[in-house]
């Protein structure tokens, strides 16, 4: 049992430059999310699907879309990476109200 | 939106009860107050959630006061490996959860 994996752990891009992160999780979770962690902060939400076909923004969703292609896969692209996004970008799923979300181990990111 | 207040560290020695708390006086009634946190930069960890009444498991005990406006995470005898970064946080607007910048426990040898 996986729980929510993501790929890839480490990038490099070059300012300008697309790119997609990518989220699975095999835990039956109607509710994805993507967040970024900055260092020395909390982490912030970027997006998230409340059920399959649906997304909406949350605090930071400038420069980036996504994508809930089913239930189990939840994508973030960055259609122009800027060094500002140099971040450690989280997934994360959940069940519904009165249930945890559960995390994967992030992807660190770095924009140059 | 109900947003969540932490100290930003404190410390606990090893074998003694961590009490780390979070205030929350915005919460409507039908939000729950969870718990998780990170070690280093891993994902993070959940550890425990509650609505109205005290919660324990096998990871700590969850105190949340009759008002709601306040709760207090007990992780009851500390070792090194509990030494982290523990965010309080409330479920808003549906499925959105808000995290802060949580409070950085040390459990000291």
């Amino acid at each position: 049992n996986a729980g929510v994996t993501q790929t890839p752990k480490f990038q490099v891009l070059k300012t300008g430059q697309s790119m997609t992160l990518q989220c699975a999780q095999d835990m039956n979770h109607n509710s994805m999310y993507w967040y970024r962690q900055d260092p020395g902060m909390g982490l912030r939400l970027i997006y998230y699907s409340a059920s399959e076909g649906t997304t909406d923004k949350g605090e930071v969703p400038n420069g980036y879309n996504v994508s809930r292609l089913n239930k189990r896969e939840f994508s973030l692209r960055l259609e122009s990476a800027a060094p500002s996004q140099t971040s450690v970008y989280f997934c994360a799923g959940g069940q519904g109200v009165g249930s945890p979300l559960h995390f994967g181990n992030g992807t660190r990111l770095t924009v140059t | 939106d109900a947003k969540t207040t932490q100290p930003p560290s404190m410390d606990c020695a090893e074998g003694r009860a961590a009490n780390l708390p979070c205030n929350h006086s915005t919460i409507s009634g039908n939000e729950y107050v969870y718990w998780y946190r990170q070690i280093h930069s891993q994902g993070p960890q959940y550890i425990i959630h509650g609505l109205k009444n005290n919660e324990t498991n096998e990871m700590a005990s969850l105190i949340i006061t009759e008002d709601r406006k306040s709760s207090t995470l007990i992780l009851p005898h500390a070792t090194l490996r509990d030494t982290a970064v523990y965010y309080c946080i409330v479920r808003v607007a549906g499925n959105q959860f808000y995290f802060g910048t949580g409070t950085s426990l040390t459990v000291i040898p």
